[in-house]
């Protein structure tokens, strides 16, 4: 079946550094792959999305390459800054299985200045 | 509506007891999900509505759970006899189709004492 693997968290980190999120999925079809993020005390959003191998989703300087080989879509950012302190679930829909968007466990960003 | 509704906001129970929850989809959207969210476990998927066609009931954890959507609009999610483990947030989301994105409800705080 589809499934979703990422890093566990937290991560900590100061304001300015890089940013990775590891992100696997495993599909036994040609799946969407999104980045969504719950910021405290706010319900969750899309943060970004690819449809297909090779696109590469970006968004408030957050970016993720759809990688079909290492079946994989990490999410990276040059420079964190305090405001990106959130839970980000990456997730993925098998739209031709019909399948519902089925979401990692989420990896918890703690940001400080 | 302006964005999901989900209903209420809180809800406070004893073991034993059945417990209804609310979603009001935005208008238009044909998709409907259920997921629940617990410290540890992530987001987790229950059901998913997509149209007319019958609901995937893969992620429901027991026969205690249940799902109806009515009019292809609002859904009531009913947990029965609840236990102490059931305790999470239930989260409500919506979309156009499997290819577009979620919006999320606030979702239900659901506490069994």
């Amino acid at each position: 079946g589809n499934s979703v693997t990422q890093m566990e968290g937290p991560v900590t980190l100061s304001e300015e550094a890089f940013l990775t999120i590891n992100c696997t999925y495993t599909a036994t079809g040609y799946p969407s792959l999104f980045w969504y993020v719950q910021y405290p005390g706010e319900g969750l959003q899309l943060l970004l999305k690819a449809t297909k191998a090779d696109d590469k989703g970006s968004n408030k300087g957050f970016e993720a390459t759809y990688r079909k080989e290492t079946t994989s879509f990490h999410l990276e950012k040059g420079s964190v800054q305090v405001s990106d302190s959130a839970v980000y679930f990456c997730a993925l829909s098998d739209s031709q299985a019909g399948t519902a968007l089925i979401f990692g466990k989420g990896t918890t960003l703690s940001v400080s200045s | 509506g302006a964005g999901v509704s989900q209903s209420p906001s809180n809800k406070v129970t004893e073991k034993g007891k059945d417990v209804e929850l609310r979603c009001d989809p935005i208008s238009g959207h044909t998709a409907l999900y259920w997921y629940r969210q617990s410290l540890g476990q992530g987001l987790e998927f229950l059901i998913y509505f997509q149209g007319n066609s019958a609901p995937d009931k893969s992620g429901l954890p027991s026969d205690r759970f249940s799902a109806e959507r009515t009019g292809g609009s609002v859904s009531t999610l009913t947990i029965q006899r609840t236990q102490q483990e059931d305790s999470a947030v239930y989260l409500c989301a919506s979309s156009l189709d499997t290819l577009t994105k979620l919006f999320f409800g606030s979702g239900t705080q659901l506490s069994v004492l």
